[in-house]
């Protein structure tokens, strides 16, 4: 149990252009969903957190405009790479978590390039 | 700023044989959670073991164990009869019980463990 995807895996876009990231909780409801962005061989950085229904609450120093977060329902989160360039490729991870649990479960990750 | 540190970037271990892999932690709460995470090449991050800071035993699962010494903040995973399916990057965590913290995930700078056969 506790298994959480991410679509696509792997993503390549043009410089300028939005990608779309998505997160899935497949065998329980999440009602809150992390996502976090990790450079090669370094720690995983949170960027924001989500409740379902709600507004997502970003950490201090990513842009709001720039990756949006959508949290519509219990057991899927959105990551819209908004405009995006170069210097945004990274690996993008999310994790979720059920109401009333303090475990985070991790999904595969999906690794963005902007060329 | 609550941080987790590992002061380790990379530790090596022969086959069998056993490693240590250090972590330490800042935080004023007196509630919550440290994790040891697993991240293979694949770079999906697997739980290794959880600890819950209220309670005084360490934690074990398996071949892995922990020391953790709360005044200390120190919070270090033991890895017994090393295999080379161990071999990854290996996270500490605190999950944060209260405040603005709350319910977030804290990684350490991560640690490269490399098994030799």
């Amino acid at each position: 149990g506790a298994v959480v995807s991410q679509h696509p895996s792997w993503v390549i876009c043009k410089s300028g252009t939005s990608v779309k990231i998505e997160c899935r909780s497949l065998d329980f409801q999440a009602t809150t969903m992390f996502w976090y962005r990790q450079f090669p061989k370094q720690s995983l950085m949170l960027m924001a957190t989500s409740n379902e229904g709600s507004k997502a609450t970003y950490e201090q120093g990513v842009e709001k405009d720039k990756f949006l977060i959508n949290h519509a329902s219990l057991t899927l989160s959105t990551l819209t790479v908004t405009s995006a360039h170069p210097e945004d490729s990274s690996f993008y991870i999310c994790s979720a978590r059920a109401g009333g649990r303090y475990e985070q479960y991790f999904g595969p990750g999906t690794r963005l390039t902007v060329t | 700023a609550q941080t987790v540190t590992q002061s380790q970037p990379e530790m090596s271990v022969q086959e069998a044989e056993t490693v240590t892999l250090s972590c330490t932690y800042d935080t004023s709460e007196s509630d919550y959670y440290l994790f040891w995470y697993k991240q293979p090449p694949s770079r999906q991050m697997i739980l290794v073991i959880r600890q819950e800071a209220y309670k005084q035993q360490n934690a074990t699962e398996n071949r892995f164990s922990v020391n953790f010494q709360k005044a200390a903040k120190s919070f270090s995973l033991k890895i017994s009869d090393s295999q080379l399916g161990d071999a990854a990057m290996y996270f500490c965590a605190r999950l944060g019980a209260g405040g603005t913290s709350y319910g977030k995930l804290t990684f350490g700078q991560g640690t490269i463990l490399t098994v030799h056969p």
